[in-house]
């Protein structure tokens, strides 16, 4: 089975803290995404990878930053967190183009206090 | 810029009724189309994809989309619902020339299943 791991399912931090929120894919894809899911607004694109030491800007990156260092490792950044930043983080990774579907993880729900 | 509408934000039915689900894009070119499911505190799982060919797509669980370019809709249909299909539906197009990982999502329809 295919699987992606997000290192938390639950996160509690504090205002300001720097937050790490990790992500593993087993499958060997190129691509991975970080989506924020928010009730009533479904899921927003922060950032992406197409390879490693790449990069790209989403929908929503401010006050977000990325990492991705080895191929099966896409880490999401909060370089200060804030009460807004409050929720749902999905980690998702594919193929390249032309190949099959984003596969999910199962989400890490962070609460900032 | 594309987009993806799903109109209904909750639908209830009955357990053993119908159930469709809309789902409804803006998009330049001939896009693909997915419809996900997510349970209550878990990730996003696939339900069925379209990315050409028969319009008619079957899924996982029962599930079917059809796909209607002259509509730009893609809904999810299934025949007879069960009580474990009460979830989240999400609808998303992948845009052109990216990787299908790159989702625009629909707000989702949360379906709850009345016994």
């Amino acid at each position: 089975d295919v699987k992606v791991t997000q290192s938390s399912r639950y996160l509690v931090k504090r205002t300001g803290e720097k937050v790490f929120l990790e992500c593993v894919q087993d499958m060997d894809h190129e691509n991975m995404f970080w989506y924020r899911q928010d009730p009533g607004l479904g899921l927003r694109l922060i950032y992406f990878s197409y390879d490693v030491k790449m990069k790209e800007k989403g929908d929503i990156p401010e006050g977000y930053s990325v990492s991705r260092e080895k191929k099966e490792r896409f880490s999401l950044i909060l370089e200060s967190a804030s009460t807004n930043q409050t929720s749902m983080y999905l980690c998702a990774s594919s193929a390249p183009v032309g190949g099959t579907e984003a596969f999910f993880g199962q989400g890490t729900r962070l609460t900032v206090v | 810029a594309q987009s993806v509408t799903q109109p209904d934000i909750h639908i209830t039915v009955s357990e053993g009724a119908s159930l469709e689900l809309r789902c409804n894009y803006s998009y330049g070119a001939t896009p693909y189309l997915f419809w996900y499911v997510q349970s209550p505190g878990q990730g996003l799982q696939l339900l069925l994809k379209y990315f050409s060919g028969d319009t008619l797509v079957q899924g996982i669980k029962g599930f079917e989309a059809e796909f209607k370019r002259s509509q730009s809709s893609f809904n999810l249909r299934k025949p007879s619902v069960h009580w474990s299909d009460a979830a989240e539906y999400f609808c998303a197009v992948a845009p052109y020339g990216g990787s299908q990982g790159n989702l625009i999502f629909g707000k989702g329809t949360k379906l709850s299943v009345k016994p």
